[in-house]
């Protein structure tokens, strides 16, 4: 099945500098890779969305990029603001056929004012 | 409804217990997730279904987890001996056609003591 590794696991970066998150997959056949932001006590709630037929996708200040071949992709957030700070999850649907969608450990993002 | 409503928001029970955690979804949304969340780590799948039928279990631990969506609507995530080690979060989440975009419940938090 799908594994997903996540980097870094903390993040610390002063406002206004980007944030990279790196995430590998194993499985070639995976065609969604979502990003989620979860803040203390909440919800994962996503932010940006990437499918295997695009190398890259921006919204605002976030931006995704994907290497198929390399099997990994990668969380672009630019001009950074302390209400960034969160945990960020990277996740990968299993397969080619069905559903399942499987996280990384998350990255802990902190952004100093 | 507005979003996922997950109930209770946090359950205390005795080890060895039976429990319940039930999911509302969102209003017509054909797919359902129940992912579990240990502290610091990122949410991990347990089952997804397509209506009625559980389309993918191959995340449930062991023949303690069960879970149903007899109307597919509301599910029920049951957990049988509950053991300290059940002790996570779980979450609920939804989407309005299975791959599709999902949203997250608040969460179960979920205790053996």
């Amino acid at each position: 099945g799908e594994n997903v590794e996540q980097h870094p696991s903390t993040l610390s970066v002063q406002e206004g500098d980007s944030a990279v998150i790196k995430c590998t997959y194993s499985d070639s056949a995976s065609n969604y890779f979502p990003w989620y932001k979860q803040e203390l006590g909440k919800r994962p709630q996503l932010i940006i969305d990437i499918r295997s037929n695009v190398g890259e996708k921006k919204d605002q200040r976030i931006a995704v990029t994907l290497n198929k071949t390399a099997k990994h992709f990668s969380l672009h957030i630019t001009e950074t603001q302390p209400e960034d700070s969160a945990v960020y999850f990277c996740a990968a649907k299993d397969g080619a056929v069905g559903f399942k969608t499987i996280f990384g450990a998350g990255t802990r993002l902190f952004v100093k004012a | 409804g507005a979003g996922v409503s997950q109930t209770p928001s946090n359950k205390v029970t005795e080890k060895g217990k039976y429990v319940e955690l039930r999911c509302d979804p969102i209003s017509g949304h054909t797919a359902l997730y129940w992912y579990r969340q240990s502290l610091g780590q990122g949410p991990e799948f347990l089952i997804y279904f397509q209506g009625t039928g559980a389309a993918d279990d191959s995340g449930l631990p062991n023949d303690r987890f069960f879970a149903v969506r007899p109307e597919g609507s509301v599910s029920t995530l049951k957990i049988q001996r509950t053991e300290r080690g059940d002790s996570a979060m779980y979450l609920c989440a939804s989407s309005l056609i299975v791959g599709g975009e999902a949203f997250f419940g608040q969460g179960t938090r979920l205790t053996v003591v």
